[in-house]
């Protein structure tokens, strides 16, 4: 069975501060693929990123950064300078190589960015 | 890039009656497409499968004759509620992959309807 969590259910921060949304996962595939969605208060779903179980990478986007570390089976995502347009639920999704995309989401992390 | 349309966006409905949610790709095929469920300030749990000229898989817990899905083209899938009821507020998104990327690229994801019922 696959399973995600994010242990933080509710951050708050001021603006200009730099934060990280903690992500674990459980999984008996061998390859697999990790994804983080920002849900804003529109309620549609955000594409942040998507992450091959075999690259360990980490990557960089703007202000966006995600630390995958494979031996402790997480994928972190760090916002720097927050602002409060980041303001927002983020979610980060387990989908197996052999799952047809199906995604399993962890419970979700909500980000307060106080100006 | 690709796009999946949701519709309604929103919907409010009487106890009882039935409503039609619909998520279609407009421009590439989805052999595949899911039904998630989110209840406020919850996370999104898978609700289906939906499988192009097949019967959809459904979730341990979801009511397959309650949910009814039918995904009779390559681009359109429909989720219908049948006899609503309050406890079935909830959002609803549907997410499609593109027939033609490999598994697992990105995924797309319809809007979200949110459905109301009183």
């Amino acid at each position: 069975a696959q399973k995600v969590t994010q242990a933080q259910t509710e951050i708050s921060v001021v603006e200009k501060e730099d934060v990280t949304l903690d992500c674990v996962y459980e999984t008996r595939d061998t390859t697999y693929y990790l994804f983080w969605y920002k849900q804003p208060p529109s309620g549609e779903l955000v594409f942040l990123i998507r992450r091959n179980s075999f690259d360990e990478q980490n990557e960089i986007s703007g202000r966006y950064s995600w630390n995958f570390q494979k031996s402790t089976s997480s994928f972190n995502f760090t916002i720097t300078a927050s602002q409060v347009v980041d303001s927002a639920v983020y979610f980060c999704a387990l989908g197996g190589h052999n799952a047809g995309n199906m995604l399993t989401f962890g419970g979700g992390t909500r980000l307060m960015v106080k100006p | 890039g690709a796009v999946v349309s949701q519709h309604p966006s929103w919907v409010i409905c009487k106890s009882g009656t039935s409503v039609k949610i619909e998520c279609r790709s407009l421009d590439f095929q989805a052999t595949t497409m899911f039904w998630y469920r989110q209840f406020p300030k919850q996370s999104l749990m898978l609700m289906a499968t939906s499988n192009e000229g097949s019967k959809a898989t459904y979730e341990q817990g979801v009511e397959k004759d309650k949910f009814l899905i039918n995904h009779a083209s390559l681009t359109l899938s429909t989720l219908t509620v049948t006899s609503a009821h309050p406890e079935d507020s909830s959002f609803y998104i549907c997410s499609a992959r593109d027939q033609g990327l490999l598994a697992n690229e990105k995924l797309f994801f319809g809007s979200g309807t949110q459905l109301s019922v009183l």
